[in-house]
């Protein structure tokens, strides 16, 4: 089945620790996003790209670091740098031409600061 | 710059009764709209989409939203819930231009919580 996978579900970091999540797709989609959901925050998007070896900083981009080397992987790495890591975030993916923002979304990771 | 509105963030409704919940959208250009639906600790789902055409459009499980450029608003309705419409709904924008290109981000509502009870 196609479709995008985050893993894992749930994720705890140590005080200054980089932890990375996992976000991979069989879609053949271009476009790859990263979001953050906080509750009453509704999502933010942290980075995006279009295009394999390229990627954007989104809204709030601060203490998080991603990567695009095969068209189906985008993997989000947040750093020690990011003070408030705790939130469920998201992956989605996105079909290209006039509706390239048709987003399909993963089931997300929750992580949380021990 | 686009931002996107959610003016309830939470709608308790009882099964059966209709449900409207309101979103109003800004933006210096035209835009594609979108309501995804989120059922706890799941990801989003496409609920509906306006790209073009018929500013009245639905979903397969009974939930319609209108674009009403005039008014920028992008309300959801559905004139008969059911228990498991239990969830979170989120409206989204994404800005186009004139050839029906979009820049490739969207800007999410702050959500609502539609609870449904018996």
């Amino acid at each position: 089945d196609g479709g995008i996978t985050q893993s894992p579900k749930y994720l705890f970091r140590k005080e200054g620790q980089n932890v990375t999540l996992s976000c991979e797709q069989n879609l053949n989609h271009d476009a790859m996003y990263w979001y953050r959901q906080d509750p009453g925050q509704g999502l933010r998007l942290i980075y995006y790209s279009q295009i394999v070896n390229d990627f954007q900083k989104g809204d709030i981009a601060e203490g998080y670091s991603v990567s695009r080397e095969k068209k189906e992987s985008f993997p989000l790495t947040v750093t020690s740098a990011q003070k408030n890591p705790t939130a469920f975030y998201l992956c989605a993916s996105s079909i290209p031409g006039v509706a390239k923002n048709i987003q399909y979304f993963g089931a997300g990771t929750r992580l949380s600061v021990l | 710059a686009q931002s996107v509105t959610q003016l309830d963030s939470q709608v308790p409704v009882f099964e059966e009764a209709p449900v409207e919940l309101r979103c109003n959208y800004s933006s210096s250009v035209s835009v594609y709209l979108f309501w995804y639906v989120q059922y706890p600790n799941q990801g989003l789902q496409l609920l509906l989409k306006y790209l073009s055409g018929s500013t009245l459009v639905e979903s397969i499980n009974g939930f319609e939203a209108e674009f009403n450029k005039s008014q920028t608003s992008f309300h959801l309705r559905k004139p008969s819930v059911h228990i498991s419409d239990t969830a979170e709904y989120f409206c989204a924008v994404s800005e186009r231009d004139a050839g029906g290109t979009s820049y490739g981000k969207l800007t999410f509502g702050q959500g609502t919580i539609l609870t449904v009870h018996p």
